[in-house]
Formats: structure tokens, C-alpha cells, sequence
């Protein structure tokens, strides 16, 4: 079965300093692998995804994130955070196969950048 | 451009009284998905509709009936609320569906109560 894993419920960074929010991964075959952005009272915006080719893939608002096959993970990156960036964070994954069409979204991790 | 509209923003219901999350999206998409939002459980999908005239169950769909009014619009119904539906729910919408991993448009989510 497919499932995706946010380890951490919460990041605190310093604004300026690099951030990092972890996601894993188990499915069959193929990855297909999302990041998605949510700001307070508002819906998911998606940010990037990885379906094939290079391990590290950039997105919206600077966001990078690099797909390790061996580690099952997919780490979302960014080299310098801003206060800004404070929102909440989901993975999600796709497998190849399905008994249906749908995503499968880790919990969350809430980032918090601090002035 | 509106987007993927969800109505009402809020909603307080009592148990066993009935109501229906009305979803618009004005970009021309054929596939609608239904999500609820639960504290440390990321986004489960309750049901979609990969084109006009079809609805599937998604991973929790018991308690919920969806109508795809036509290809704008995709309703979810709550028949009779128990405090379990507790939750946000969202809205989403793609072009072909997630199978393509096109990325989703959400609304920005409906807060129900149930006391």
C-alpha cells in the first residue's frame, strides 16, 4: 500500500538560515511525488513534483526538493527561509498503480520562521 | 479568475440535521475531487469525479453523497451529521485527473461543525 511520512510535526528556523522538511515515502514501483503549501484559512497550492529525471526539482516561491530512490525520501528545501514561508506543509505520493485515482498526503509539518 | 469557489466558508450543524458544500471551478476542468481535513491526518479524499456524469467512492466515503451537477460543479451532501464530520473540507479540480499528476486546484475550504 502506498503512505507517505512527515516525521516532524513542527519546523522552527531562523529567517535567513536554511530550511529543510522531511518526507518518506513507501510505494511500489515508480514515485510520483507532490509538495503542497498551505497558508492560514486558505486551500493547498501546489509547489513542485518529481515524476521522472533529475533528483532535484525546484518550484514555486524558490522551494527545491530532492528525491533520494534509496532513502525512499523527498525533502523539501529551501537555502534561505523567510517569514513568509510560515505555513503548513504536506507531501504526497502517487503510485503507480492504484485502485483508484487519489493522492495519499502525509499529515503535515507546520513551519515556523522566526524574525 | 475565481478559481475552484467553495460555499459556504463556515457552517455549525446539529447531529442529524442534513446540509450540501456547494464547489464551482471556472477553469474548464473535467475531474473534481472532494478532501477533508483532519488535525495530524492530512487530506483524505471522500469521493471524485473524473469527468462529467461519474462519481467514485474515495478512501472515506461513508456518511457523503456527491453530485456532479455538470462540469462546473460538484456538491457534497451530508444526509444526516454526526460529530464525526467534524472536519475542513476542500474542494479540488485538474484538467485530466491525478492518474496524468497534474497538479490540483483546491478551494479554500469549508469549516463544519457538529455538535
Amino acid at each position: 500500500a502506498q503512505s507517505v511520512a512527515q516525521p516532524e510535526d513542527q519546523v522552527n528556523v531562523a529567517e535567513g538560515n536554511p530550511l529543510t522538511v522531511k518526507c518518506t515515502y513507501s510505494v511500489s514501483g515508480n514515485p510520483y511525488l507532490f509538495w503542497y503549501v498551505q497558508y492560514p484559512n486558505r486551500g493547498l497550492q501546489f509547489l513542485l513534483k518529481y515524476i521522472t529525471g533529475d533528483n532535484l526539482v525546484k518550484g514555486s516561491y524558490g522551494f527545491e526538493a530532492e528525491f533520494n530512490k534509496s532513502q525512499t525520501s523527498f525533502h523539501l528545501k529551501k537555502p534561505s527561509a523567510l517569514v513568509s514561508d510560515s505555513a503548513l506543509y504536506f507531501c504526497a505520493v502517487r503510485g503507480p498503480s492504484g485502485g483508484y485515482n487519489k493522492l495519499i498526503f502525509g499529515a503535515g509539518t507546520r513551519l515556523a520562521v522566526h524574525p | 479568475n475565481a478559481g475552484v469557489t467553495q460555499t459556504p466558508k463556515f457552517q455549525v450543524l446539529k447531529t442529524g440535521q442534513s446540509m450540501t458544500l456547494q464547489c464551482a471551478q471556472d477553469m474548464n476542468h473535467n475531474s473534481m475531487y472532494w478532501y477533508r481535513q483532519d488535525p495530524g491526518m492530512g487530506l483524505r479524499l471522500i469521493y471524485y469525479s473524473a469527468s462529467e456524469g461519474t462519481t467514485d467512492k474515495g478512501e472515506v466515503p461513508n456518511g457523503y453523497n456527491v453530485s456532479r451537477l455538470n462540469k462546473r460543479e460538484f456538491s457534497l451532501r451530508l444526509e444526516s451529521a454526526a460529530p464525526s464530520q467534524t472536519s475542513v473540507y476542500f474542494c479540488a479540480s485538474t484538467t485530466k485527473g491525478i492518474a496524468t499528476n497534474e497538479k490540483l486546484f483546491f478551494g479554500s475550504g469549508t469549516q463544519l461543525s457538529v455538535l
